[in-house]
């Protein structure tokens, strides 16, 4: 599965959007983009997924380059609960989930 | 809203001990997984199952075993524990096929071996 890098960590205003970039420059065409969240004291949360189109749910937007390089987890009005640290996954159907180091979202008052 | 429940949030065992970690899961999740978690390593995923009394290894099943006699229930069991098997465990489900990765969590059993 192709490698991904992430910020170590980001702050963002209680309200705000936060937007949570990745990169991974060398994606296959077979690999998805997986997000997933984990809370202080909480097992892992999946958020999103994606191939090749930008995605939304009722937590995220998942904002994929066409080039699919790099990615961007959109949360529209981050909340003090939001505060977590974020898992950029590039996965490839059949292999492992693993997660990294992710980037540490602080969501300030 | 999917439902994964953990037996524990936290136990402490005496090295020796057989230790038995439960997972439910109420979505009729055909997957069921057990991770643990360390400082710096990461997640690392002992052991899975994709359906009733199968199971597989993961990356690290040594001093771990398995059982899954129930679609929603599965079960770590740590043979004789050891101080190095202090951690955090983490049991998860998800659907079969593309959505496998789709997992869902429970709220993790943090374990001290003594």
């Amino acid at each position: 599965d192709a490698k991904t890098t992430q910020p170590t960590s980001m702050d963002c205003a209680e309200g705000r959007a936060a937007n949570l970039p990745c990169n991974h420059s060398t994606i296959s065409g077979n690999e998805y983009v997986y997000w997933y969240r984990q809370i202080h004291s909480q097992g892992p949360q999946y958020i999103i997924h994606g191939l090749k189109n930008n995605e939304t749910n009722e937590m995220a937007s998942l904002i994929i380059t066409e080039d699919r390089k790099s990615s961007t987890l959109i949360l529209p009005h981050a909340t003090l609960r939001d505060t977590a640290v974020y898992y950029c996954i590039a996965l490839e159907y059949g292999n492992k989930l693993v997660f990294g180091a992710g980037t540490i979202l602080r969501v300030k008052s | 809203d999917v439902k994964v429940t953990q037996s524990s949030r936290y136990l402490v065992k005496r090295t020796g001990e057989k230790v038995f970690l439960e997972c439910v899961q109420d979505m009729d999740h055909e997957n069921m997984f057990w991770y643990r978690q360390d400082p710096g390593l990461g997640l690392r995923l002992i052991y899975f199952s994709y359906d009733v009394k199968m199971k597989e290894k993961g990356d690290i099943p040594e001093g771990y075993s398995v059982s899954r006699e129930k679609k929603e229930r599965f079960s770590l069991i740590l043979e004789s524990a050891s101080t190095n098997q202090t951690s955090m465990y983490l049991c998860a489900s998800s659907l079969a096929g593309g959505q496998s990765y789709e997992q869902y969590f429970g709220p993790g059993t943090r374990l001290t071996v003594t």
